[in-house]
């Protein structure tokens, strides 16, 4: 079980906005440490898409947006398009387990 | 922009050790810190160890006993042994860097990552 839940799968025709959440608790995202966001493609090794809760990388999409309140976070993709199906995860650090964690990933899937 | 390779024997029994090793290619050893991180369907991903330029190392709690993480500058390589294996270590073993500069310890991500390894841990 991850430290950082979210949901399996999430779906959007192309041109929909589509958001994934990543909850967390007090030892992680509600006690201030970062989020962080990758994705990943098969066979691919995992890229990074958002860092610092909601600061995109150059070469990333406008479309990928990144927010934090409270122990929760989220990625939303706006502008569905095709090669934005992967899975994505989230990452931050928990203080009581004194590692890097990550959530469960999540789906992403274009009608 | 750094770029990694990594490689490693992928096929193992158990109570054997698994040795990992990854190249570091367009970049100062000294900017990062060197990290692997392991996938598998129970666990999903996990973070397993890092170590910096000058062997200053950080290991997964709950893997602590098991692990040796080295650097080698000469060869700008970082590498992961794990010793007594069970089927439970069945993954997709990743190598990964983050920055050093500039970003607060504990508030860093990942980026890049090698291409994995995929370990099966079988009798």
């Amino acid at each position: 079980q991850s430290a950082l839940t979210q949901p399996p799968s999430v779906s959007g025709a192309p041109g929909q906005s589509v958001t994934i959440s990543c909850i967390g608790t007090y030892s992680n995202i509600g006690a201030g440490y970062r989020v962080h966001w990758y994705q990943h493609l098969p066979g691919r090794a995992p890229k990074v898409v958002m860092y610092g809760d909601h600061n995109r990388p150059s070469g990333v999409s406008g479309r990928f947006s990144g927010s934090k309140s409270g122990t929760s976070a989220s990625l939303a993709i706006a502008g569905l398009q095709s090669e934005d199906e992967a899975d994505y995860y989230c990452q931050s650090y928990d203080n009581s387990l004194r590692v890097w964690v990550f959530g469960g990933g999540t789906k992403v899937t274009v009608l | 922009q750094v770029h990694l390779q990594q490689w490693g024997a992928g096929t193992l029994k158990p109570s054997e050790t698994l040795s990992l090793t990854c190249a570091v290619y367009g970049g100062s050893l000294s900017a990062y810190y060197f990290t692997w991180i392991r996938q598998s369907p129970a666990k999903g991903l996990e973070w397993i160890a890092e170590i910096n330029h000058s062997g200053a190392t950080e290991y997964n709690p709950s893997l602590r006993s098991r692990l040796t993480i080295s650097v080698d500058i000469s060869k700008n390589q970082f590498s992961l042994r794990m010793t007594s294996l069970t089927p439970a270590d069945t993954a997709m073993y990743y190598c990964a860097t983050s920055p050093k500069d500039n970003v607060a310890y504990f508030q860093r991500w990942f980026d890049p990552w090698g291409q994995g390894t995929l370990v099966s841990v079988s009798s």
